[in-house]
């Protein structure tokens, strides 16, 4: 079974902070998403990366996939409490997505 | 707007007991799933289903089995609940041939307890 490692796992920051979380694979995946849940609810999808080195950007959030297409990073800039939540990255292996093992972030007003 | 449902929040079970955990979706789609989710190890894959009457073994099947008799309905069975399967339990639904651009839309999860 592949594995996604996550790091950091917990992350504690004040409001307006910059923050990286990485997602990392001794496996390559076809693509990658990234996923943030919220207390109560479920999964719900931020991206999907599918070229090795691509990057997009969604408001103050920026992801990458890297370039042998085994790792991903997330860079939220300036934080705010709202970003608070379950940050999930699911890689995609034939007809099944792996998910990652998880980063909680808690953003203080 | 995509909407799955599933039938309870919270469930409460004693070892032994039979579980039924329904998950229904409002949008048609093909694909169905059914996920653990434990806090280090992310959500785990346990039976998916392509097409009505159809399942596949995820990651982590054992214990577990499923039904789907209609499209939109997606039901996971604990035939003898034990105290390790205490757990959240996530369904997913998502559109058409299952290639990597599909987006899986979740439910709000049923977090089951076993005593």
């Amino acid at each position: 079974t592949q594995l996604l490692e996550q790091s950091p796992q917990f992350l504690s920051i004040q409001e307006g902070e910059n923050l990286t979380v990485y997602c990392n694979s001794s496996s390559v995946f076809s693509s990658l998403q990234w996923y943030r849940q919220e207390p109560g609810e479920g999964p719900v999808l931020l991206v999907t990366v599918v070229t090795g080195g691509e990057v997009k950007k969604l408001k103050r959030l920026t992801f990458q996939f890297g370039d042998a297409r085994k790792d991903s990073s997330l860079h939220i800039t300036a934080a705010q409490p709202g970003d608070t939540g379950l940050y999930l990255c699911a890689g995609f292996v034939t007809d099944k997505l792996i998910f990652g093992t998880g980063t909680r972030l808690q953003v203080f007003p | 707007d995509v909407k799955v449902t599933q039938s309870s929040r919270y469930l409460v079970k004693r070892t032994g007991e039979k579980v039924f955990l329904e998950c229904v979706q409002d949008m048609d789609h093909e694909n169905m799933f059914w996920y653990r989710q434990d806090p280090g190890l992310g959500l785990r894959l346990i039976y998916f289903s392509y097409d009505v009457k159809m399942k596949e073994k995820g990651d982590i099947p054992e214990g577990y089995s499923v039904s789907r008799e209609k499209k939109e309905r997606f039901s996971l069975i604990l035939e003898s609940a034990s105290t390790n399967q205490t757990s959240m339990y996530l369904c997913a639904s998502s559109r058409g041939f299952v290639n990597s651009y599909n987006e899986q839309f979740f439910g709000p999860g049923t977090r089951l307890t076993v005593l």
